[in-house]
């Protein structure tokens, strides 16, 4: 089945403890993405990547990192967790962003509570 | 600077009626427009995506128009059923200073009732 994977679906942590939430997608796609979703902010982009080895920064890039090793995997990296980053984040992919004609896969998301 | 906004932020109809739900956006220059679906807790399903050479798309029940010199989207959902609940987001893709982006509007949510 073509999916989106995220692990964990929920995450306790402590400020200052450094986390990674992991997205693979089975579907060859080029294009990734992490988003932050908050009430009344929506959803905001963090990090994207259109290919293997190319990343770059969205609308929200402070206090995160991301890579690109392969092309099925890009991992959320929180070095330095603080509250403000508690919020519920979603992996997608695609299979291009740039030719206009491919539509946006999801994952489940991740509910993140830093305390 | 683009921005998408979706009205109505929340919507309730009875069942069985026909339900328009609007996207705005403020640059035209954009690569396509997308429709999601979000049931509460979970991600989002891709339901509609209109290139910007295309004036609508149809899946089932549903029929999203796109109109670029106004930047207004719209969504027509038939005949509403209660499975139709959910949270409904728009998505603007384009380039910016060099930069691919894709901005989403608030939502709209919507509940059909029996």
């Amino acid at each position: 089945e073509a999916q989106v994977t995220q692990n964990p679906r929920y995450l306790i942590t402590v400020t200052g403890k450094k986390l990674t939430v992991t997205c693979s997608q089975n579907m060859n796609h080029e294009y990734m993405s992490w988003y932050r979703q908050d009430p009344g902010l929506g959803l905001r982009q963090i990090y994207y990547s259109m290919n293997v080895e190319v990343t770059d920064k969205g609308d929200v890039p402070e206090g995160y990192k991301v890579s690109r090793k392969e092309k099925r995997n890009f991992p959320l990296i929180l070095e330095s967790p603080s509250p403000n980053q508690t919020s519920l984040y979603f992996c997608a992919s695609s299979l291009s962003i740039s030719d206009g004609s491919s539509p946006l896969h999801f994952g489940n998301g991740t509910r993140l509570t830093v305390t | 600077k683009q921005e998408v906004t979706q009205i109505p932020a929340a919507l309730s109809v009875p069942e069985g009626e026909n339900l328009v739900l609007n996207c705005s956006f403020t640059d035209s220059a954009i690569y396509n427009l997308q429709w999601f679906r979000q049931d509460p807790g979970k991600g989002l399903t891709s339901l509609l995506l209109i290139q910007s050479s295309q004036r609508e798309q149809t899946s089932g029940r549903l029929n999203a128009s796109l109109d670029k010199s106004s930047g207004r989207s719209t969504l027509y959902i038939a005949a509403s059923q209660p499975g139709d609940s959910a949270t409904y987001l728009c998505a603007v893709s384009f380039i910016s200073g060099g930069y691919n982006k894709l901005i989403f509007g608030a939502g709209t949510r919507l509940a059909v009732h029996p």
